[in-house]
């Protein structure tokens, strides 16, 4: 079974309007961490944000916020008010704390228009 | 935040030889880095976890003699194609675990390593 799935390929948005990425996981491992990392076309990978699953509360970093429902295993990304600068290949993340790796989405292509 | 270096950024070669690329965490200790695979468009494949002072593991289906990993200190683990074929072609990308505590989880990525075979 898929650990992460990412159900958008690409996903259009207009500059200075939000947009939610979404985000699916799978885990029986009660202690994970959930991540959010950008990539641009030059390849590298940027940490954008993190979630615990013991956090209480939804994390936020700037723009960014991560919508954390546990219940329904969800943790997709929210991007407030868009920039041109957005447009990149984002992929989702988990950790569960059992095992010292990362499982990662297929990635959701982001192109935000002027 | 946490910096990991890669080197080289980009390697061309032929068909046959073997290549090394170096990963370095530049100003934590990583007891523990990560070497992955990604193919144009496609998500980062975990190929093996490599470990500071002990042998690296392997995830299914990647061949431990043909990649062949070396994690001699806590800030530097090597990759080495060998053999290398067109096949092998893409891009390889380290990554680091700054710490083990709670809120140091976050795997901290270099910037990648583009290889082509000729």
């Amino acid at each position: 079974a898929q650990k992460i799935t990412q159900t958008q390929p690409g996903m259009f948005v207009q500059e200075k309007e939000a947009v939610t990425l979404d985000c699916t996981y799978d885990t029986s491992d009660p202690s994970y961490g959930l991540f959010w990392y950008k990539q641009p076309s030059s390849g590298e990978m940027i940490f954008l944000i993190y979630q615990g699953s013991y956090d209480q509360q939804n994390a936020t970093e700037g723009r960014y916020s991560l919508n954390f429902q546990k219940a329904r295993k969800s943790a997709n990304l929210v991007i407030s008010a868009s920039q041109l600068g957005d447009s990149a290949m984002y992929f989702c993340a988990m950790r569960e704390d059992n095992f010292n790796k990362f499982y990662f989405g297929s990635g959701t292509k982001l192109n935000v228009k002027p | 935040g946490a910096v990991v270096s890669q080197h080289p950024s980009w390697v061309i070669c032929k068909s046959g030889t073997s290549v090394k690329i170096e990963c370095r965490s530049l100003d934590f200790q990583a007891t523990t880095m990560f070497w992955y695979r990604q193919f144009p468009k496609q998500s980062l494949m975990l190929m093996a976890t490599s470990n500071e002072g002990s042998k690296a593991t392997y995830e299914q289906g990647v061949e431990k003699d043909k990649f062949l990993i070396n994690h001699a200190s806590l800030t530097l683990s090597t990759l080495t194609v060998t053999s290398a074929h067109p096949e092998d072609s893409s891009f390889y990308i380290c990554s680091a675990n700054r710490g083990e505590s709670r809120g140091e989880e976050t795997q901290y990525f270099g910037p990648g390593t583009r290889l082509l075979v000729l």
